[in-house]
């Protein structure tokens, strides 16, 4: 079967790191995706992996093994308006995209 | 200001009611999902459309009832919904579904969320 698990909550210190993992089971891999949704709102992208290894963008970085089946978030710098879910997201091979349940993470100030 | 916008944002409807979701994306997308969201279960991929023609249907009941006019609009045709249905309704659009573009990511509108009476 198909699964993509991923920490149902977190909660880290204003300014600190946060690391929100990622691991999945699926029929083949196109790409995964790392989003951020607020409590009421849309699903925003933050970023893609589909070769393995590090990409940073700003605040956010995100990993990729393929061979694990494992992708982290890393998000630097934590402000208040980070509390949000993040959603991991993986392309199957018949471009299927599947979702995880969403970590929501809470910062404390 | 998502490029994807979702009317009504909330909507109460008793089971034996018709009543319509609509989704417009204003990104010159050619493929659209209907997604529903549940409370601690993960998002649910209902149907695609890719230019204008539904590609997949995510075995959902026959209650629910998706139109694609254009690439631009997309409905959800709801009657005899279940206590069940309630959830949060989200609308996506991307580039294309094509592996081609695979790294195309999904943009969502902010949803409509359902009670069903």
């Amino acid at each position: 079967g198909q699964n993509i698990d991923q920490p149902t909550e977190m909660t880290a210190t204003e300014g600190a790191i946060v690391q929100i993992n990622c691991t999945y089971q699926t029929s083949g891999f196109n790409g995964l995706f790392w989003y951020q949704q607020h409590a009421g709102e849309a699903p925003t992208f933050l970023s893609y992996n589909v070769l393995d290894g590090l990409e940073e963008k700003g605040r956010f970085s995100s990993f990729l093994s393929r061979s694990k089946g494992y992708s982290y978030l890393l998000l630097k710098e934590l402000q208040m308006k980070d509390s949000a879910s993040y959603l991991c997201a993986v392309r199957g091979r018949d471009d299927k995209i599947i979702f995880g349940k969403g970590t929501r993470l809470h910062i404390l100030p | 200001e998502t490029g994807v916008t979702q009317t009504p944002r909330h909507l109460v409807m008793g089971m034996t009611n018709k009543k319509s979701l609509k989704c417009e994306q204003h990104l010159g997308h050619n493929a659209m999902y209907w997604y529903k969201q549940s409370a601690k279960k993960p998002l649910e991929l209902m149907f695609v459309y890719n230019f204008k023609e539904q590609t997949e249907n995510n075995s959902v009941p026959s209650r629910f009832s998706p139109e694609c006019p254009n690439s631009s609009h997309l409905f959800l045709h709801l009657h005899t919904l279940q206590p069940e249905d309630s959830a949060l309704y989200l609308c996506a659009s991307s580039q294309d579904h094509a592996r081609t573009v695979s790294n195309q990511p999904q943009h969502f509108g902010d949803g409509t969320r359902l009670s069903i009476l």
